[in-house]
């Protein structure tokens, strides 16, 4: 079936340690989203990239950086986690308005 | 700019009681798609329906149905005869014509109680 595959599921990482999570896609869909969510709190677009174009939301820290190789995958990297950090991450696709289908998440935990 | 409220952040009900979900948004586009997703404890966000501006006819799935109506900005949704799998958290989210984010509500978590 196609779909949007995270890789891992959860990941725990140490405070200030670079870490990279993961997403692929076999929807041939152009656009791909990352999202954070914090604890009962809604999902927050970090950034997306249409194409090989990469839009950062206004207010996404720094310490976060996308990488998209190629049509299938993308990478959210953050570079020195805090422990405010520590959140679901979840990407998505879309080929158009109004088609977005997500991934399972990964659950980052900070220690 | 764009806004969605979800009011009510928590509900239990007890099973196999009806429950409505609410949901407002704010827009200035003529043309946008609203969506409900279920986020089950597990963490994945399942699409349960997308709507467009265009189309304000109710839906009814199995026991899930949706009441849009633009004349009062609101998306809402009704689970008839709750199961205690219906347990999660909803959100609803809107997104526009050549945007590329979907903007969410803060959600509701439902509690189905056997």
């Amino acid at each position: 079936d196609a779909m949007v595959i995270q890789n891992p599921r959860y990941q725990v990482t140490q405070f200030g340690k670079p870490v990279t999570l993961s997403c692929s896609q076999t929807l041939n869909h152009n656009v791909m989203y990352w999202y954070q969510q914090k604890s009962s709190q809604a999902p927050k677009l970090l950034f997306h990239y249409y194409d090989k174009d990469f839009n950062n939301e206004a207010d996404t820290p720094d310490n976060f950086q996308s990488r998209r190789p190629n049509t299938s995958f993308c990478f959210l990297d953050i570079r020195s986690p805090g422990l405010g950090d520590a959140a679901m991450y979840l990407c998505a696709t879309s080929r158009r308005v109004g088609g977005y289908t997500f991934g399972s998440g990964t659950r980052l935990t900070v220690v | 700019a764009q806004k969605v409220t979800q009011a009510q952040t928590e509900i239990s009900v007890v099973e196999k009681e009806d429950v409505t979900l609410d949901c407002v948004y704010e827009t200035r586009d003529t043309t946008y798609y609203l969506f409900w997703y279920k986020q089950p404890p597990s963490g994945e966000l399942v699409f349960l329906i997308r709507r467009n501006s265009f189309d304000e006819q109710n839906e009814i799935s199995g026991r899930y149905s949706w009441n849009f109506q633009k004349s009062t900005s609101s998306f809402n949704f009704t689970i008839t005869a709750s199961q205690v799998v219906d347990s999660a958290v909803y959100f609803c989210a809107l997104t526009q014509t050549g945007a590329n984010n979907l903007f969410f509500g803060t959600g509701t978590r439902l509690t189905v109680i056997p």
